[in-house]
């Protein structure tokens, strides 16, 4: 079993909809969390991190629930620009192990 | 801050030929990772540095990989002899290091090994 699982996806999302997605985790042990964004042929670029209450950064929103091992992100009023592979990213038992998970594709469409 | 820096973008070479990977870290950053990104693997890390020591090298995948960090603002990975299965892209991030704290990439190196 992999350590951070994604749906694949693709998400197809029409401009102004709303969509949402999780990753799951096995390490229980997980301390810390964060969504990068990846566009093709392009490095991962952080999006947010994702903190224990939630929280949320204009369109985006995270949420982490620690009792079923996931984290979510929720993306409002979707824009063509989201189009992109989003990156769930766990770190495992010691800082500096960033687990990454397969990566979620968003597909906008106007 | 230039970010993280690395080089070259794209490499073309033949199998059993030396590849030499690379990066600068962002001026602070105590820790440097670097990753391998493949359509059916997605991001492997390989190995990571903090204060220019290697913590964590299971990920290199066989012999012929090696990692230095002579100092704090310049890491290579070499590739020796490369073979075709090599082909990635590679991508070197950095890190003030701590709980919470977020990694930041280089724009990454297209290796074609033919």
């Amino acid at each position: 079993r992999k350590e951070v699982e994604q749906d694949p996806g693709p998400f197809n999302v029409p401009e102004g909809a709303t969509v949402a997605f999780n990753c799951t985790y096995s390490n229980s042990a997980s301390q810390s969390f964060f969504w990068y964004r990846q566009d093709c042929r392009k490095e991962p670029k952080l999006l947010m991190s994702v903190y224990s209450s939630g929280n949320e950064d204009g369109r985006f929103t995270a949420q982490l629930n620690r009792a079923s091992q996931y984290i979510s992100l929720l993306i409002r009023d979707s824009k063509l620009s989201d189009s992109a592979t989003y990156l769930c990213v766990v770190n495992a038992d010691s800082w500096g192990k960033f687990q990454f998970g397969a990566g979620t594709q968003v597909v906008v469409t106007p | 801050d230039a970010g993280v820096i690395q080089s070259p973008r794209h490499e073309v070479t033949e199998m059993g030929q030396e590849v030499t990977l690379r990066c600068k870290p962002i001026s602070g950053h105590d820790y440097l990772f670097w990753y391998r990104q493949t359509m059916m693997r997605g991001l492997e890390l390989l190995i990571y540095f903090n204060n220019n020591v290697p913590i964590d090298d299971s990920g290199m995948p066989e012999d012929r990989f090696s990692a230095k960090m002579p100092n704090a603002s310049f890491s290579t990975l070499k590739i020796q002899p490369s073979e075709p299965r090599d082909s990635a892209v590679y991508f070197c991030a950095s890190s003030l290091g701590g709980q919470g704290e977020k990694l930041l990439f280089g724009s990454g190196t297209q290796l074609s090994v033919l």
